[in-house]
């Protein structure tokens, strides 16, 4: 079980604006990079988002990402179709067993 | 051009051994972490554990330490994942991920290889 929440799902017609949010805590979120990934149907996860809120080329400014404390946001505007997917949040956790730790997920649906 | 690919699917029996691969290409092997990632059937995703193939500096997931083995070989630009004994809950697809940076704790995993699906049933 993830240690970082995710809501299940979000939804909004096209050309909205939808956010996802990403809750930790102080071993993980609150003192590391999160990291966001967009997985599209039957593929691979992608890099959306790293270091909280930087894009790596080619990732349009439609996505955009932020932190606060022990919670992170990913937000999306201009929905597209072609941006229904599942969204995964992602940081170290530096607890005693130190490793790497996605969220929940969340499920975007273009209405 | 970065890549990474991976082996193809796998079928098993519980019990049996298996070894799959991740090639990378398109940067210096040796100076980048790789990760193993699971994504079992229609959940998300789980960090395994990660390599840096420059000295075989393994650190795994303390859900799946001694349930796995992560590897190197430098030479051959090539990760492995691999099990002694596979259980029927191991099926999902696994890939393999770039860490992207030199700074540790790894931040993210900027390079994803296309997954391989392992199906483990008798």
């Amino acid at each position: 079980q993830s240690v970082l929440t995710q809501p299940p799902s979000v939804s909004a017609a096209p050309g909205q604006k939808v956010t996802i949010s990403c809750s930790g805590s102080s071993s993980n979120i609150g003192n590391n990079y999160v990291s966001w990934y967009q997985q599209l149907p039957g593929t691979a996860p992608k890099l959306l988002i790293y270091d909280n809120n930087k894009r790596p080329s080619g990732i349009p400014d439609r996505f955009s990402g932020s932190k606060s404390g022990t919670s992170a946001t990913l937000g999306i505007t201009g929905l597209q179709t072609g941006d229904e997917a599942d969204y995964y949040c992602g940081t170290w956790d530096s607890s005693l067993s130190a490793f790497y730790v996605f969220g929940t997920g969340t499920k975007v649906t273009v209405l | 051009e970065v890549q990474l690919v991976q082996s193809g699917a796998e079928v098993k029996k519980p019990g049996e051994s298996l070894k799959i691969s991740c090639k990378g290409s398109g940067y210096s092997f040796t100076n980048y972490w790789i990760s193993w990632v699971r994504q079992m059937p229609g959940k998300g995703l789980e960090w395994m554990g990660i390599i840096y193939p420059g000295d075989s500096d393994t650190r795994y997931s303390p859900s799946f330490q001694g349930q796995v083995t992560i590897s190197a070989d430098k030479s051959i630009n090539t990760a492995y994942l691999q099990w002694s004994s596979l259980k029927a809950s191991d099926t999902a697809t696994y890939y393999c991920a770039r860490y992207g940076d030199y700074f540790w704790p790894p931040t993210s995993f900027d390079y994803w290889g296309q997954g391989t699906l392992v199906t483990v049933s008798s």
